[in-house]
């Protein structure tokens, strides 16, 4: 199975100020045939459902403010909320789709500092 | 707009059985592969199960494996999950979610979910 581990595993920053998520997998999840990354970051509000933000690594889901931002590659991947909003309150999980089972990271808390 | 809503859980048991429902709606459901991903009391979440849109593969956790079953009814926009061998670390809320992409593949993002649905496997 791919191991996802994320860090840091909470964060608080001033609103208006960057948060920075990482996230990394035990093996590469780059599809060479298509030379796209099987990875994908969602947020989850308290009592909410997760939502999606992120799909094939950096691709920004229809809807999602664009201070909303990812990057990476094979092992290695980041989200980046540029400006931290009120409503950027939660826990946000990285998810490879790459090989079964697919596995998601621990998750991320960011909080307002 | 994307509906997914899950019914069928509640409090069983260990060793009983319970079968959760997906009702879905706009959208082609038969177009999209279908996912139950679960989250424990205060945990993080974890994928289950997945049904493809086309052809009949199914794929599951190594955790729920033999005891659970997945199905579709494309007449009916219906995904199921059949949990048989309950066990109390079953214990979660259950979602239903999309497939991303109109592959029908269920090596995809999740891009809706439903509302969830409580499973408490006690005795």
């Amino acid at each position: 199975d791919i191991v996802m581990t994320q860090s840091p595993d909470s964060l608080a920053v001033s609103l208006g100020e960057r948060a920075t998520i990482n996230c990394k997998s035990s093996q590469s999840v780059l599809y060479s045939s298509n030379n796209k990354n099987y990875l994908a970051w969602y947020q989850q509000k308290p009592g909410r459902p997760p939502k999606l933000l992120i799909y094939w690594a950096s691709t920004r889901e229809s809807g999602v403010p664009d201070r909303f931002s990812a990057s990476g590659s094979g092992t290695d991947f980041t989200l980046t909320i540029s400006s931290l909003q009120a409503e950027d309150v939660a826990v946000y999980y990285c998810q490879q789709y790459y090989s079964i089972p697919f596995t998601f990271g621990p998750g991320t808390k960011v909080d307002i500092k | 707009e994307v509906q997914l809503l899950e019914s069928g859980g509640g409090l069983v048991q260990p060793g009983g059985s319970l079968r959760l429902s997906c009702a879905a709606s706009g959208f082609t459901f038969s177009n999209y592969g279908m996912s139950w991903v679960r989250q424990a009391p205060g945990k993080g979440l974890e994928w289950v199960s997945c049904f493809s849109g086309s052809g009949d593969n199914t794929y599951y956790a190594d955790s729920v494996k033999g005891r659970f079953t997945i199905s579709r009814d494309n007449s009916k926009n219906t995904l199921y999950l059949q949990m048989n061998s309950l066990r109390v670390e079953d214990t979660a809320i259950y979602y239903c979610a999309k497939g991303h992409e109109s592959v029908a593949s269920c090596y995809s993002s999740l891009n809706s979910w439903g509302q969830g649905i409580l499973v408490t496997v006690s005795s």
